[in-house]
């Protein structure tokens, strides 16, 4: 059975500084790997995604994620933060057969310091 | 339409009583998924919807919970004998799924927040 962990229920940055929202998974074979986004009062937004390819994946407000085979992980990152980028962040898995769903993790809350 | 829309956005409902939820997913997408969150918490999945296949409902949480895709478009969540713990955010996603691909980007709607009194 294919499943996403996000060991962090909460992660603290000051702006400015480097974030790293981890996340790793387990699936069957090859994984579909995604983040979304869930700003207050708004829908889930799909940020990136990691299909096949290059392992670092750049997604949208210049957030990036580095598929890791051997450890399984599929971290979330972006080089200086902003109080903007605030919101609940979920990492989601899918294994490649067509009978796989969408997995997301619990959820990591990121609180942006000014 | 340009998205996902749901409706009610919200519904307010007293316990024992029956409730629909509806989803319009994005035109000639085929995947078409039901969430429930629970207050700042994560997305626990219900029922996925694909193509013809037969539906994955290994999510629903009881047999008062059902779901149904008319002509590969719209969906409607039921919930039978609403109960207190069924207060939540319903989501409803979807994506569109060439031949041969298993999942894609899901795009979400705004959801429904049923308040069971």
């Amino acid at each position: 059975a294919q499943s996403v962990a996000q060991p962090e229920d909460q992660v603290n940055v000051a702006e400015g500084n480097p974030l790293t929202v981890k996340c790793t998974y387990s699936v069957s074979g090859n994984p579909y790997l995604f983040w979304y986004v869930q700003y207050p009062n708004r829908g889930l937004q799909f940020l990136l995604k990691y299909i096949t390819g290059d392992n670092l994946v750049k997604g949208s407000y210049g957030f990036e994620a580095e598929f890791n085979k051997s450890q399984t992980s599929f971290h979330l990152k972006k080089p200086s933060a902003l109080v903007s980028d605030s919101a609940l962040y979920f990492c989601a898995v899918s294994g490649y057969s067509s009978a796989s769903k969408i997995i997301f993790g619990s959820g990591t809350r990121l609180s942006i310091r000014p | 339409g340009a998205g996902v829309s749901q409706s009610p956005s919200n519904k307010v409902t007293e316990k024992g009583k029956d409730v629909e939820l509806r989803c319009d997913p994005i035109s000639g997408h085929t995947a078409l998924y039901w969430y429930r969150q629970s207050l700042g918490q994560g997305l626990e999945f219900l029922i996925y919807f694909q193509g013809n296949s037969a539906p994955d409902k290994s999510g629903l949480p009881s047999d008062r919970f059902s779901a149904e895709r008319t002509g590969g478009s719209v969906s409607t969540l039921t919930i039978q004998r609403t109960q207190q713990e069924d207060s939540a955010v319903y989501l409803c996603a979807s994506s569109f799924l060439p031949s041969g691909s298993s999942t894609d980007t899901q795009y979400f709607g705004p959801g429904t927040r049923l308040t069971v009194l």
